[in-house]
């Protein structure tokens, strides 16, 4: 296993149920990070865990929960979400997060809201 | 104004030639400086990391840096079919302080390389 990898690639969902998102990197980083990705936009901060412990919180709705039970998993907790909330969610991992280091990504999670 | 500024394109080139990607910026603080590729389907691949100004090669590819007119660049030499992605240029600065450091993205430049 390299990198970083998310699972699942894809997913359906309608807007009254319950998923998540994982995870997993295998660059022994100290720092993981959600991003949203929507067509012809940037990408989107949504949260920022180091070691363990949740750093930065970038006003993002309460429907998306996140959880990093160590410095290799990251988990993100979907519920009652909005079409609109239809993107590519991705997950990145670096060495640190106070101090500049580069950022590397998974392949993300297409997230569709019927 | 938007912090960082990216052409989205498409721009489509003939194989073999030069490609000249640019984002321009804002935040005069921007340290570091970062060229993403990203394939259809794919997350973004860290293609280049450059420092402050000036320039960097890696094979076909060069990153330049002008924090004078606040502008980058990457170019392309001898373009390929399989260059045919979406480049997105990402900056970075430490904050002062307390938090996490600044990573911001431009919107991407989609690039088609015609054989």
């Amino acid at each position: 296993e390299t990198g970083v990898t998310q699972t699942p690639r894809h997913l359906v969902m309608g807007m009254t149920n319950k998923k998540s998102l994982k995870c997993e990197q295998h660059l022994g980083h100290n720092a993981m990070y959600w991003y949203k990705q929507s067509a012809k936009k940037p990408l989107e901060l949504m949260f920022v865990y180091s070691l363990e412990e949740r750093v930065e919180n970038n006003s993002v709705p309460s429907r998306f929960s996140p959880e990093c039970p160590n410095s290799s998993h990251l988990f993100l907790h979907l519920h009652t979400l909005q079409p609109e909330d239809s993107a590519l969610y991705l997950c990145a991992s670096s060495q640190e997060a106070v101090r500049h280091s580069p950022q590397h990504f998974g392949d993300g999670t297409r997230l569709s809201i019927l | 104004q938007k912090e960082v500024e990216q052409d989205p394109g498409p721009l489509s080139v003939p194989e073999g030639a030069i490609v000249s990607l640019n984002c321009t910026y804002s935040n005069s603080a921007f340290q570091y400086f970062m060229w993403y590729r990203q394939y259809s389907r794919k997350g973004p691949e860290l293609l280049m990391y450059t420092y402050s100004s000036g320039n960097k090669e890696d094979g076909r590819f060069t990153a330049q840096v002008d924090k004078s007119s606040k502008y980058i660049s990457l170019f392309i030499r001898d373009s390929q079919p399989s260059d045919s992605a979406t480049y997105l240029c990402a900056m970075s600065a430490d904050r002062r302080g307390s938090g996490t450091y600044k990573y911001i993205f431009g919107t991407g430049t989609r690039l088609k390389v015609l054989a």
